[in-house]
């Protein structure tokens, strides 16, 4: 693989469901990050990791959970999906001396009914 | 706040056509500004990143600008294509909190 893969391509999901949206790299970029994007609205930030091992919350944390155990994947999590979550997600990485050059995966476009 | 703001929202050229797209920013520390095109269905793909100290940078047909005086860029987009047809998205990186900020995109249709 070359890049960012992200799985599944979409989803429809009933609310209430535990879902996880997968994401790999093979850059070997120690920052990745996610972000939800919504029509009229710019991407927004969920979570970031700056290297394995660690996590931060970004702009709309909530209802959503990453891990990073190492330095190729970085899940996201939405424990229990509500429909205010419906939005496609996408999935970045970056090099640690260039956090702004952000690469981005294809998307998840996850409906929650 | 900082904020990112794109205009217009979406716009319909045909062919061979030129435009431009507008980018104003509230942004503060500036560090740089970046167009980003995102076909249907796609991640973003950067274009072009600008500096503090550039004006004009150009990718092909793409060609932004940027007046840091008045926080605004432009990118201009020369003999449309209809491979064209995408969203642009403004994003401007400030390294005071390593955090960028998006605009919400410019639709833009390239018609036969």
């Amino acid at each position: 693989i070359a890049g960012i893969t992200q799985a599944p391509t979409s989803q429809i999901l009933a609310a209430g469901r535990r879902m996880t949206l997968r994401c790999t790299q093979d850059m070997r970029h120690n920052a990745m990050y996610w972000y939800r994007q919504d029509l009229g609205l710019g991407l927004r930030l969920i979570h970031y990791s700056n290297t394995a091992g660690t996590t931060g919350k970004g702009e709309v944390p909530d209802g959503y959970s990453v891990s990073r155990a190492n330095t190729d994947d970085f899940p996201l999590t939405l424990a229990s999906a509500v429909p205010s979550q419906t939005s496609v997600y996408f999935c970045a990485s970056s090099d640690s001396n260039r956090l702004n050059e952000q690469f981005f995966g294809p998307g998840t476009r996850l409906t929650v009914l | 706040k900082n904020q990112v703001e794109q205009s217009p929202q979406s716009l319909i050229i045909l062919e061979g056509k030129n435009c431009t797209l507008q980018c104003n920013y509230t942004v503060s520390p500036f560090s740089n500004l970046r167009w980003y095109k995102q076909d249907t269905g796609r991640g973003p793909v950067s274009l072009t990143i600008m500096t503090f100290s550039e004006n004009t940078k150009s990718n092909g047909r793409y060609t932004a600008t940027l007046d840091a005086d008045t926080k605004q860029s432009s990118l201009h987009i020369t003999a449309s294509q209809l491979s064209d047809s995408a969203s642009y998205i403004c994003v401007v990186w400030t390294a005071a909190g390593n955090k960028l900020t998006f605009g919400g995109g410019t639709r833009v249709l390239v018609k036969p």
